[in-house]
């Protein structure tokens, strides 16, 4: 099993100009979600999943969209790219969050310039 | 508001030491929390999952033990290598927004050789 798989792992982009951050998993986890990890902040959910054609609101979901049709993939995307969502995006998997363990993708290094 | 707290924000210990970390969550009535570990540059790799109704789970030099009622966690590591070096986050998953996981903000750890 190849487990959370994410890319591009690095990506600058200039402001307005969108994108698409992949995640796929192997492990036909229910559940997945997308996070950002930015300095002194932490790491803060965007937007999650507990299943295909099933998507809600993280903490901080302004900017970005997801959807989910299929199992396997999650992608995030960033409409117009600002210098605030410069960050290091992860995704992650379970199989239901509430009793599960979550497993973390390698991350996309992000810069908006 | 329910959040997680991580004290202290660093530590720099001598090898062979044994240590704690302390996580601390708001709000008693939870899934399950679960230990990260995360190398600088990487993702996070889970340690240690601990579910409600556990007192503490074990995994060769780490322990980690949870205490609901008064919403602590301690991540225990027995005599400390180099190799642990590295940030450490708690994240909770509570009963009235188990799809919402919270991190907390780590704590980096620092062995001395």
């Amino acid at each position: 099993n190849a487990g959370v798989t994410q890319t591009p792992k690095f990506q600058v982009l200039k402001t307005g100009q969108s994108m698409t951050l992949q995640c796929a998993q192997d492990m036909n986890h229910e559940y997945m979600s997308w996070y950002r990890q930015d300095p002194g902040m932490g790491l803060r959910l965007i937007h999650y999943s507990v299943g295909a054609g099933i998507t809600d609101q993280g903490e901080v979901p302004n900017g970005y969209n997801v959807s989910r049709s299929t199992t396997e993939d999650f992608p995030l995307r960033l409409l117009s790219a600002a210098p605030s969502q410069t960050s290091v995006y992860f995704c992650a998997s379970a199989r239901l969050v509430s009793y599960n363990e979550q497993f973390f993708g390698p991350g996309t290094r992000l810069t908006v310039l | 508001k329910q959040e997680v707290t991580q004290i202290p924000a660093a530590l720099s210990v001598p090898e062979g030491e044994n240590l704690v970390l302390n996580c601390s969550f708001t709000d008693s009535a939870i899934y399950n929390l679960q230990w990260f570990r995360q190398d600088p540059g990487k993702g996070l790799t889970s340690l240690l999952l601990i579910q409600s109704s556990q007192r503490e789970q074990t995994s060769g030099r780490l322990n980690a033990s949870l205490d609901k009622s008064s919403g602590r966690s301690t991540l225990y590591i027995a005599a400390s290598q180099p190799g642990d070096s590295a940030t450490y986050l708690c994240a909770v998953a509570f009963v009235t927004s188990y799809d919402k996981v919270i991190f907390g903000p780590g704590t980096s750890l620092s062995v001395i050789p």
